[in-house]
């Protein structure tokens, strides 16, 4: 079984802290991709990576950044968190154009 | 226009009955098609993925596709309180210059005892 896991189900932090949240995957997938989740919005691209060091755009990028330096890890950096960043943060992995495994996702609050 | 689209419900369905859950999709040249389940405070969990036009069946789930009315539904057969969760439609569809899992916004179904 594809298993994906997330460095923290909950996560609390005040505004303009640094915030790190990590993914690893166990089945070798190439392709890596963090959403956030927000009630109404439904599943919204933040960043996402096809290789190692590699990072693409998603479609609401602003505030975030990533890092890719193993195959297995994909983390997403809040470089100073907002109020307006607190959300169910979903990691996911996939190998080629295929379907997508989540992680448990991280519940960030910030206050 | 949105490339996948699903009524948000909710779809209220008394306990053991058939729930049919609907989904259309905007690329015609979509290949891949899957139905994730997702609890409340949970992350989806795929539960059917499906390629070809017709049925699939797995177990209580059946899903069916038509790509040339760019149509995929999920049947969830004899329906109990327990699949009560949001139902995500995803499509590999073609999206700002590559393929993409582009994800509906998901139909809540709930099951009455």
């Amino acid at each position: 079984d594809v298993k994906v896991t997330q460095s923290s189900r909950y996560l609390v932090k005040r505004t303009g802290e640094k915030v790190f949240l990590e993914c690893v995957q166990d089945m070798d997938h190439e392709n890596m991709f963090w959403y956030r989740q927000d009630p109404g919005l439904g599943l919204r691209l933040i960043y996402f990576s096809y290789d190692v060091k590699m990072k693409e755009k998603g479609d609401i990028p602003e505030g975030y950044s990533v890092s890719r330096e193993k195959k297995e890890r994909f983390s997403l950096i809040l470089e100073s968190a907002s109020t307006n960043q607190t959300s169910m943060y979903l990691c996911a992995s996939s190998s080629g154009y295929n379907e997508q495994f989540f992680g448990p996702g991280t519940r960030l609050t910030v206050l | 226009q949105k490339e996948v689209e699903q009524n948000s419900g909710p779809l209220s369905v008394p306990e053991g009955a058939i729930a049919s859950l609907n989904c259309t999709y905007s690329d015609r040249g979509s290949q891949s098609f899957f139905w994730y389940r997702q609890y409340s405070g949970k992350s989806p969990e795929l539960i059917m993925s499906i390629y070809s036009n017709g049925d699939k069946e797995d177990g209580r789930f059946t899903a069916q596709l038509n790509k040339a009315s760019q149509y995929v539904s999920l049947l969830i057969r004899d329906s109990q309180p327990s699949d009560s969760a949001t139902y995500l439609c995803a499509v590999i569809g073609w999206m700002d210059s590559s393929y993409k899992l582009i994800f509906g916004s998901g139909t809540r179904l709930l099951v009455r005892p």
